[in-house]
């Protein structure tokens, strides 16, 4: 079965800054998607950034980055001139790309909550 | 907007009782997933649907059950409620089974409320 792993419970960043929260996963399978999912204080989850397995290039949105090391199950996020709003839980997430399967629901890590210093 | 409405938003209810919690999904999605977040915690898979049929099923408790509808919106029926049954309910839901970009939509939670 696949898992997902965030072993950061809680980070923590000045304004500006730049911060990386980790995640890494397990699976035996070649074709997926990732997923990086924000969940602010209004409890809604808000997609912040997606990867396609099979696509070796790094997925960017604005100010959010990821780094996907297929090889290494590993897929961290990067956060730029981080901004108060950022301020959140973050969550990890893995979705398997096989048609038909009944494992494609998503799979959460247990989440990393993020903290920004003003 | 993520397009998936969930109703009611807010519920508080006593031990024993039964609620019925309801989701619409994105128009033209056909699936739809159930998850649980406790106070804390992570997301847990309860359930998916996919065009009225059960596809997958998580961690879901006997008390717990679902059903998608012919007009494709489901509901999540949890009876004999007990304390540790507080927390929130997210619907989500996604074109089909994988989809182009595997994006799951998120509506904006049910909180229940056990007392």
């Amino acid at each position: 079965a696949q898992t997902v792993t965030q072993s950061q419970p809680e980070m923590s960043v000045q304004e500006a800054e730049t911060v990386t929260l980790s995640c890494t996963y397990d699976t035996s399978e070649s074709d997926y998607y990732l997923f990086w999912y924000k969940q602010p204080p209004s409890r809604q989850m808000i997609l912040v950034i997606r990867q396609e397995a099979y696509k070796q290039q790094n997925a960017t949105e604005n100010r959010f980055s990821v780094n996907f090391q297929k090889a290494a199950k590993s897929f961290s996020l990067k956060i730029s001139d981080s901004q108060l709003g950022d301020a959140a839980m973050y969550f990890c997430a893995y979705r398997s790309a096989r048609y038909g399967g009944a494992t494609n629901k998503l799979i959460f890590g247990t989440g990393t909550l993020l903290a920004v210093q003003p | 907007d993520s397009g998936v409405t969930q109703t009611p938003k807010h519920l508080i209810t006593a031990t024993g009782q039964r609620v019925t919690l309801r989701c619409s999904p994105r128009s033209g999605d056909l699936s739809v997933y159930w998850y649980q977040q406790s106070l804390d915690q992570g997301l847990q898979f309860l359930i998916q649907y996919y065009n009225g049929e059960e596809r997958a099923k998580g961690n879901i408790l006997e008390r717990f059950s679902a059903q998608q509808f012919p007009d494709l919106h489901s509901e999540l029926n949890l009876s004999s409620l007990e304390l540790g049954d507080s927390a929130l309910y997210f619907c989500a839901s996604s074109v089909g089974l994988a989809g182009v970009t595997g994006e799951l939509f998120f509506g904006e939670g049910s909180r229940l409320t056990v007392l």
